[in-house]
């Protein structure tokens, strides 16, 4: 089924090594965000992207790093992970064009640092 | 800056009860989508229902309603007639019409239905 898949889904590492989250989405949307969820904040924006090559920061940018050389995968990477950053981690994908304007959300990334 | 305020960390209702659960955004936007998402142990975010801010009639899914009132920056879900499977976190939240595609969620409710 088409949609968005993200990988792995728990992950373990420890403090200040690097780790990547992967995020490939199949309907080619234009729009791709990571979110971080927390308990007693909701989901927080980390990074988003427009288009291939065009990314910006969202509210918690800071220890994260975002590629997006092509417009399927949106890739998240921890440059030195902190306890700080142990969480659920949420990519997502939105198409303006889309008449009923919706976000497809992958199913989620456990990461916690030890 | 946009923001989404959910006051009710945690709910508790009988099954077959209606339930409201309640939020308030702040923006200075004129037209914008809101929406509710519910979120199951299982981690997937599902869309309960979207509102488009320039469309005055309330949208409702099923048993899913809400109760948008623009003026006062409020917009409540209510679920009627409650079952086991709406058992979840709720997240209300927002995005501009114009710009980036942003969405902006509150801090969640979440919501126990009880046999």
């Amino acid at each position: 089924d088409a949609g968005i898949t993200q990988s792995p889904r728990y992950k373990i590492t420890e403090t200040g090594r690097q780790v990547t989250l992967m995020c490939h989405q199949t309907w080619s949307h234009s729009y791709m965000f990571w979110y971080r969820q927390d308990l007693g904040h909701g989901l927080r924006l980390i990074y988003y992207s427009a288009a291939a090559d065009i990314t910006d920061k969202g509210e918690v940018p800071d220890g994260y790093v975002v590629s997006r050389s092509k417009t399927e995968n949106f890739p998240l990477t921890l440059e030195s992970a902190t306890r700080s950053q142990t969480s659920v981690y949420f990519c997502a994908s939105s198409d303006v064009q889309d008449p009923n304007y919706g976000y497809t959300f992958g199913s989620g990334t456990r990461l916690t640092v030890v | 800056a946009q923001t989404v305020t959910q006051s009710q960390p945690e709910m508790s209702v009988q099954e077959a009860e209606t339930v409201t659960l309640s939020c308030t955004y702040d923006t200075s936007e004129s037209n914008y989508y809101l929406f509710w998402y519910k979120q199951p142990p299982s981690r997937q975010m599902i869309l309960v229902i979207r509102q488009e801010a320039y469309k005055q009639q309330n949208a409702t899914e099923n048993r899913f309603s809400v109760n948008f009132q623009k003026a006062a920056k409020s917009f409540s879900l209510k679920i009627s007639d409650s079952q086991l499977g709406d058992t979840a976190m709720y997240f209300c939240a927002f995005t501009p019409i114009q710009g980036a595609q942003k969405l902006v969620f509150g801090q969640g409710t979440r919501l126990t239905i009880n046999p």
